[in-house]
């Protein structure tokens, strides 16, 4: 069984703080993306990448940077943090020929004071 | 327009209901379609791929109409168990990329 994890499923923090959000997957999966989830808007990707130290742009990038040092291990970075990035963090990872099935961490909710 | 449009719901059928969803997409050339589920308070997980032929996975079916432009979800003799938010997901490439976009979902609730 596929299994992603996310570092927290509940975060609290201030405006202005530095926030890192932690995604690791064991089925060594090259893609890996990090959503968000807000009522009424659906699912938006925030960051995408397809391989170690590759990232792409998603639809809504603004805000925020990633990392990822590892394949199994891909990081999101809110480098300030504004009450607008409150919301439901989604991670996921795919194999690259199957980029549509993805595999979903059980998410973070974040809550920016 | 949106590049993937699903009515948020929510449907509110009895137990034993037929109920169906459809989807619309904007992309002519998007390749692959997929429902994927999502319960309350937890992950999307995939339910099953989208066929021009159809796809039917026990009292589901997926549909695509490539010339209108959208999909659809039958569900047969509604359970309980079938309460949730139902994501259509379409894959275009885009930029040499595969893009993998969701619909906003659309919710059922069953109702003993």
């Amino acid at each position: 069984d596929v299994k992603v994890t996310q570092s927290s499923r509940y975060l609290v923090k201030r405006t202005g703080e530095k926030v890192f959000l932690e995604c690791v997957q064991d089925m060594d999966h090259e893609n890996m993306f990090w959503y968000r989830q807000d009522p009424g808007l659906g699912l938006r990707l925030i960051y995408f990448s397809y391989d170690v130290k590759m990232k792409e742009k998603g639809d809504i990038p603004e805000g925020y940077s990633v990392s990822r040092e590892k394949k199994e291990r891909f990081s999101l970075i809110l480098e300030s943090a504004s009450t607008n990035q409150t919301s439901m963090y989604l991670c996921a990872s795919s194999t690259a020929l199957s980029t549509d099935t993805q595999y979903f961490g059980p998410g973070t909710r974040l809550t920016v004071l | 327009r949106k590049e993937v449009e699903q009515d948020p719901g929510p449907f509110n059928v009895p137990e034993g209901a037929t109920v169906a969803f459809n989807c619309t997409y904007s992309n002519s050339a998007s390749q692959s379609f997929f429902w994927y589920r999502q319960d309350c308070r937890k992950e999307p997980k995939l339910l099953m791929s989208v066929y021009s032929s159809g796809n039917e996975d026990g009292r589901f079916t997926a549909q695509l109409n490539r010339a209108s432009q959208y999909i659809s979800l039958l569900i047969r003799d509604s359970k309980l168990s079938d309460s949730a938010t139902y994501l259509c997901v379409v894959n275009t490439l885009s930029g040499g990329y595969q893009k993998v976009t969701f619909g906003i979902g659309t919710k059922l609730q069953v109702i003993p």
